[in-house]
Parts: structure tokens; sequence; C-alpha cells
């Protein structure tokens, strides 16, 4: 039963940058996409980016400026870096594993397995 | 960016009841439309991914339909676990994006 943690300091002051790591545990990273995705207090989620276990990235463009995702299989984790940070970053950051499927000529992706969050708060 | 509209916002409901939750794209996506279930403090768990097909472990009174641009959840009996926010997210484009969440509430 594959198992993702999150890690990284819950308080951030404004213009830092934030860093949170994901460990994955109960299975490899190898051979899977890796998400991170948050969620603002009392809002909806947010995709922020994913990584392949071989280190390509893909991120999303409102935040791609600010967005670095990396991969260590050798520790079987992957990291999310956010720079100048606001208090607008303020919000629960999950990991999560995005799994790929072939079904009728088509493929899917989900994110089946997630982390159970960590709070992230910008402030000084 | 490919939007998810999610109707309605929010819903009240009696354990028994049948619920549906619709979600709508700004484009056509196909059948690349997952629906996940998150509760007060907890991660979103994946009920349906591909319009309709039913992720392991999630009871068969959750059903989801559609194709295109309109897709429904539907909750055929509802139980008092199943009180919680339910989001759609579309996997058409390399960027997924979320509707903004149904609050499922008891009446």
């Amino acid at each position: 039963q594959v198992q993702l943690q999150e890690s990284g300091p819950g308080l951030v002051k404004p213009s830092e940058t934030l860093s949170l790591t994901c460990t994955v545990s109960g299975g490899s990273i190898s051979s899977y996409y890796w998400s991170w995705i948050r969620q603002p207090p009392g809002k909806g989620l947010e995709w922020i980016g994913y990584i392949y276990y071989s280190g390509s990235t893909n991120y999303n463009p409102s935040l791609k400026s600010r967005v670095t995702i990396s991969v260590d299989t050798s520790k079987n984790q992957f990291s999310l870096k956010l720079s100048s940070v606001t208090a607008a970053d303020t919000a629960v950051y999950y990991c999560a594993r995005q799994l790929i499927i072939a079904a009728a000529g088509k493929y899917y992706y989900y994110m089946d397995v997630w982390g159970k969050g960590t709070t992230v708060t910008v402030s000084s | 960016d490919i939007q998810m509209t999610q109707s309605p916002s929010s819903l009240s409901a009696s354990v028994g009841d049948r619920v549906t939750i619709t979600c709508r794209a700004s484009q056509s996506i196909s059948s690349y439309l997952n629906w996940y279930q998150q509760k007060p403090g907890k991660a979103p768990k994946l009920l349906i991914y591909a319009a309709s097909s039913l992720q392991s472990g999630v009871p068969s009174r959750f059903s989801g339909s559609g194709s295109g641009t309109d897709f429904t959840l539907t909750i055929s009996s509802l139980q008092p676990e199943d009180f919680a926010t339910y989001y759609c997210q579309q996997s058409y484009s390399t960027s997924p994006t979320f509707g903004q969440g149904t609050r499922l509430e008891i009446k």
C-alpha cells in the first residue's frame, strides 16, 4: 500500500521560498508521475505541477515562473519549491501519485493516492 | 485553461436520497473527467475516473456519466458518510483543472 507524507516548514515569510518534500513509502517512486496540489483555506483545489520519476516536469501556467519540482529516486522523494511567496500562497499543500492508464485506445490520468496534506502559512 | 463549473455549489439532502451533481467543461474533454470526495480536514479521495469507471473500493452507489462537456456524479442512496464536498477534475489537457466543488450537506 503506497503512502505519501508531506514535510516542511509550516510558516514561511513573504518573498521567501516555500520548500516541501513528499516521501513515498510502501512502493517505488519509479515509473510514475507525482503531483503537487494546494487548497487555500475554505477554497477549492489547485494543481501546481507534476514530475515524472525520470525528472521531466509540467507546471501550472499561472505558477510556472515561481515553481520548481524535483525528484530524488534514491530517497524515494520528490520536492516542491515555490519562490517569492505572498499571503495568497497560504494553503494546505498535498502531494499525490498521478496514475496513467490505457483504455479503449486512450490514455487517462488521475490522482489515486494522496498525502494527508501539510498547512503552509505565509506571514511575517 | 479548461474551466470546470460544477452545479449546484451546495446541496442539502437526506439519508436515502438520490443525488446528482453536475460538472460542465468549457470545451469538449471527451471522457477525460475524474471525481473526488473530500471530507473536512482530509485529503481528497478518488471516486470515479474516465467519467464512469469506479475506483477500486468505492461503493457501487456512486456512479458517473457523461462525455464531451457535460458530466454527472450520482449517489443512488445517500449514506451518512457521503456528506462531503465533491470535485470534478479534467484530465484532457496536460494541465489538470478542478471544479469549484459541491458541498453536500445533511438536510
